[in-house]
């Protein structure tokens, strides 16, 4: 079957400090990937996504890579904020499944200032 | 402005009843999804429709049941069948997407938090 691991937080870290979350998949197929975040109290944001190999997404200071001959996604962020805190899903959709997502556990990011 | 409602925010139920949580959308989208999200885990999917009057079970329907008689509306019955119900719900919809087509973003509202007296 399909699966999302991620690495299980929290993860705790000071104000501008290099972020890296962990992603690994397994699939039947070719599979899309993507990174939502979610805070308090809300629902999910899309905040990036890639559709091939070697594909990298990028959004608000954030970057993944596709990476098929190791399965990961890994999210990374150059100088984390504490308006960064929210906890962040990886994601995979296959091409015969409509828009259905597969979903990690999650990874709970807390920044300090 | 374009969005996905959820009501009400906050949902407290006593054991043995059933309610219902509301889903609305006026993005235009075909299919709508509900997913369960329990402390600490990721999201599970409980219903799935592609389409009005029609909808499949996701991972873990057993104890839910939903209606799609409109475009923009897809709710969900937590039914006393659900043995532990207490979790946030959330909604979402996305366009449709044919065989071999991209992928089409899933919009999430901001969730439901039931909880079981």
């Amino acid at each position: 079957g399909n699966s999302v691991t991620q690495m299980e937080g929290p993860v705790t870290l000071s104000e501008e400090a290099f972020l890296t979350i962990n992603c690994t998949y397994t699939a039947t197929g070719y599979p899309s990937l993507f990174w939502y975040v979610q805070y308090p109290g809300e629902g999910l944001q899309l905040l990036l996504k890639a559709t091939k190999a070697d594909d990298k997404g990028s959004n608000k200071g954030f970057e993944a890579t596709y990476r098929k001959e190791t399965t990961s996604f890994h999210l990374e962020k150059g100088s984390v904020q504490v308006s960064d805190s929210a906890v962040y899903f990886c994601a995979l959709s296959l091409n015969n499944a409509g828009n259905m997502l597969t979903f990690g556990g999650g990874t709970r990011l807390m920044v300090k200032p | 402005d374009g969005g996905i409602t959820q009501s009400p925010k906050y949902l407290f139920r006593k054991e043995g009843q059933n309610v219902t949580l509301s889903c609305e959308q006026n993005l235009n989208h075909d299919a709508m999804y509900w997913y369960r999200q329990d402390p600490g885990q990721g999201l599970r999917l409980i219903y799935y429709s592609q389409i009005v009057n029609d909808f499949q079970k996701g991972d873990i329907a057993e104890g839910y049941s939903v209606s799609r008689e409109k475009k923009e509306s897809f709710p969900l019955t937590v039914t006393s069948a659900q043995k532990n119900p207490t979790a946030f719900y959330l909604c979402a919809s996305s366009l449709h997407r044919d065989r071999g087509g991209s992928y089409n973003e899933q919009f999430f509202g901001p969730g439901t938090r039931l909880t079981v007296l």
